[in-house]
């Protein structure tokens, strides 16, 4: 069965300022992928980064980045300048080897970034 | 492009009514296509998803069930509603190896 945790329940972070967003994940799958989402308090699920188990290079989108430690089976989000509209709930996710590529969500991360 | 409709927003239910919410898609063709709930202050649990019309997978066993009638088109019901069922839902649609696109969601309250 897959997992993914992510042990940060309430982040602060100043504006301006690099936040990073933890998440470990268990797999015994030797293929699989990594998402992060934005849940902003509107709801919508905004998809922010991908990662795959077999890239070499951690994956950017702008200001986001993807910490890929394969080893220690982490793959944290690094969120650079951040702004006050990056307040908002941030999930971690990992795509399964099954047929249908559902994701698991981790139990997520509030970002508050303060003025 | 493509889009992904979900309705109603939001829905105020008394116990033991029923339940349907809906969920289209747009712009692709045999997508894979999900149900996602998600409790207060939670993360997201997988309730169904399918890999084709009449073909659905159930995560949690619970008095919900799913329907996908059209290629596009999935289906979230209820015979009677439980308390426990209040949270919000959100479909969700995806290629094969791709990321999933959400919908709006549908914030349900059984009272």
């Amino acid at each position: 069965a897959q997992k993914i945790t992510q042990t940060q329940p309430g982040m602060f972070v100043q504006e301006k300022e690099a936040v990073t967003l933890d998440c470990t994940y268990d797999t015994s799958d030797q293929s699989y992928g990594l998402f992060w989402y934005k849940q902003p308090s509107s709801g919508e699920m905004i998809f922010l980064i991908y990662q795959g188990s077999y890239d070499e290079q951690n994956a950017t989108e702008g200001r986001y980045s993807l910490n890929f430690q394969k080893a220690r089976k982490s793959a944290n989000l690094v969120i650079s300048a951040s702004q006050l509209g990056d307040s908002a709930m941030y999930f971690c996710a990992m795509r399964s080897s099954g047929s249908a590529r559902q994701l698991t969500f981790g139990s997520g991360t509030q970002l508050t970034v303060l003025p | 492009s493509q889009t992904i409709h979900q309705w109603p927003a939001t829905l105020v239910q008394p116990v033991g009514s029923p339940l349907s919410l809906e969920c289209t898609v747009e712009g692709t063709s045999n997508p894979n296509l999900y149900w996602y709930r998600q409790a207060a202050g939670r993360g997201l649990q997988l309730l169904f998803y399918s890999v084709g019309i009449g073909q659905i997978s159930s995560e949690v066993p619970q008095n919900l069930s799913a329907s996908r009638p059209q290629d596009r088109q999935f289906i979230l019901s209820s015979k009677k509603l439980l308390l426990s069922d209040s949270g919000f839902y959100l479909c969700a649609w995806s290629k094969r190896n791709e990321k999933l696109f959400f919908g709006s969601g549908t914030q349900l309250s059984v009272l």
